[in-house]
């Protein structure tokens, strides 16, 4: 079964400042990978995805993510943090054709003025 | 576009007491649904999946229940809740054929008392 390591439980940048959150998977072979960003109260909203390909993935609202198999990660980053990113932050695993993923417990991201 | 929305956004119900959330799903057909709960601090956990009207996935046992009445409608039941059954219950939706990319709904927060 394929599992998800989001080692930071809190991570605390101020505004401006670039930003990387990590993720590792533990599957046999190349899963879907998934980034998704909740604000307080809210729904899931999707930041980017990796299938195949060009291993740096870009997504919405600034952010990208690269893909690395050497270290089954999938780390999220963004150049310049603004004060709305502060949300919980998830990284999800999706093995090809199967209906269930696996989430990551989540790091919340703390954006100081 | 498609548009995905969850009802109610919070209840407050006593232990024993039955339980309907609803979630439906507009802009797409036949949609893959899927039922999650966000215990705090938490991941998402997948409770139940549907593939089409009639047919249901549990993951895991538990005191809920799913039911698919119709395409875009899936409803999270409870015959009798209990504390534990507390949290944020999430619906989130995917094209057939796109399984693995998932779009989330709003939520419904949930209080067992």
């Amino acid at each position: 079964a394929q599992s998800v390591t989001q080692p930071d439980i809190h991570i605390t940048v101020s505004e401006g400042a670039s930003l990387e959150l990590r993720c590792n998977y533990s599957y046999g072979a190349t899963p879907y990978l998934f980034w998704y960003v909740q604000s307080p109260g809210q729904g899931l909203q999707l930041l980017l995805k990796y299938f195949s390909g060009d291993t740096l993935v870009q997504g919405i609202k600034g952010f990208e993510a690269e893909f690395k198999r050497s270290q089954s990660s999938f780390n999220l980053r963004k150049p310049s943090v603004h004060w709305s990113d502060a949300a919980e932050y998830f990284c999800a695993v999706h093995p090809g054709g199967s209906y269930i993923p696996t989430f990551g417990r989540g790091t919340s991201l703390i954006v100081h003025p | 576009s498609q548009t995905i929305h969850q009802w109610p956004a919070t209840l407050v119900q006593p232990v024993g007491s039955p339980l309907s959330l609803e979630c439906t799903v507009e802009g797409t057909s036949n949609p893959n649904l899927y039922w999650y709960r966000q215990a705090a601090g938490r991941g998402l956990q997948l409770l139940f999946y549907s593939v089409g009207i009639g047919q249901i996935s549990s993951e895991v046992p538990q005191n809920l229940s799913a039911s698919r009445p119709q395409d875009r409608q899936f409803i999270l039941s409870s015959k009798k809740l209990l504390l534990s059954d507390s949290g944020f219950y999430l619906c989130a939706w995917s094209r057939t054929g796109q399984r693995e990319t998932q779009y989330f709904g709003p939520g419904t927060r949930l209080l067992v008392l």
